[in-house]
């Protein structure tokens, strides 16, 4: 089946420490989304990518990094600058084309900072 | 800029009855799209469906139903005979160039 997967779902990490979420898709879109989520609040724009190798930041880049050396794959680095880390990370991807398209969703990956 | 506003938090509706969640935008661009996406409690998003803003017609998808009021800047989501599973967050989105800005959601519980 065609889809996005990230993992894990659950993710504890102590304060300080760098942590790595994956994002995978087999759907062929180009284009791959990075969001966070805070209880109660909509998803806020981490990092996006349009071409490997190539990506941009978003509202609330601060903190975080990523990398696109794969069109499948858009891994999601929380480093220790990011100062309030604990939230709902969803990935997305799409195909290009403007206004029209959907964005699917991964099944998001609850990162909690101990 | 573009900007989402949902101004419902929560609603309670009936088991049966039809509910209108609210969504009025903002944006400069003259071609955008709009969107409506479930969540429930798992956490996946889920898209129910799509508005562009030249579409002559309001969007329908089953017994979702976009009323779209382009000079009132409103994409209002319409869910008719509300079931159980409706019990979500719904988020309202606009799409001006290759990003997507949401909304802060609308929490919709079904009363059986």
């Amino acid at each position: 089946d065609g889809g996005i997967t990230q993992s894990p779902k659950y993710l504890f990490r102590k304060e300080g420490q760098n942590v790595t979420l994956s994002c995978e898709q087999n759907l062929n879109h180009d284009a791959m989304y990075w969001y966070r989520q805070d209880p109660g609040q909509g998803l806020r724009l981490i990092y996006y990518s349009q071409i490997v190798n190539d990506f941009q930041k978003g509202d609330i880049a601060e903190g975080y990094s990523v990398s696109r050396e794969k069109k499948e794959s858009f891994p999601l680095t929380v480093t220790s600058a990011q100062k309030n880390p604990t939230a709902f990370y969803l990935c997305a991807s799409s195909i290009l084309g403007g206004t029209v398209v959907e964005q699917f969703f991964g099944p998001g990956t609850r990162l909690t900072v101990l | 800029a573009q900007k989402i506003t949902q101004t419902q938090p929560g609603m309670f509706v009936q088991e049966k009855e039809a509910v209108t969640l609210d969504c009025t935008y903002d944006t400069s661009d003259p071609s955008y799209g709009l969107f409506w996406y479930k969540q429930p409690s798992s956490g996946e998003m889920i898209f129910l469906i799509y508005q562009g803003s030249y579409d002559q017609q309001n969007a329908t998808e089953g017994r979702y139903s976009l009323n779209f009021q382009k000079a009132r800047k409103s994409a209002n989501l319409v869910i008719s005979a509300s079931q159980l599973g409706d019990s979500a967050m719904y988020f309202c989105a606009m799409r001006g160039n290759e990003k997507l800005t949401f909304g802060t959601g609308t929490r919709l519980t079904i009363i059986p």
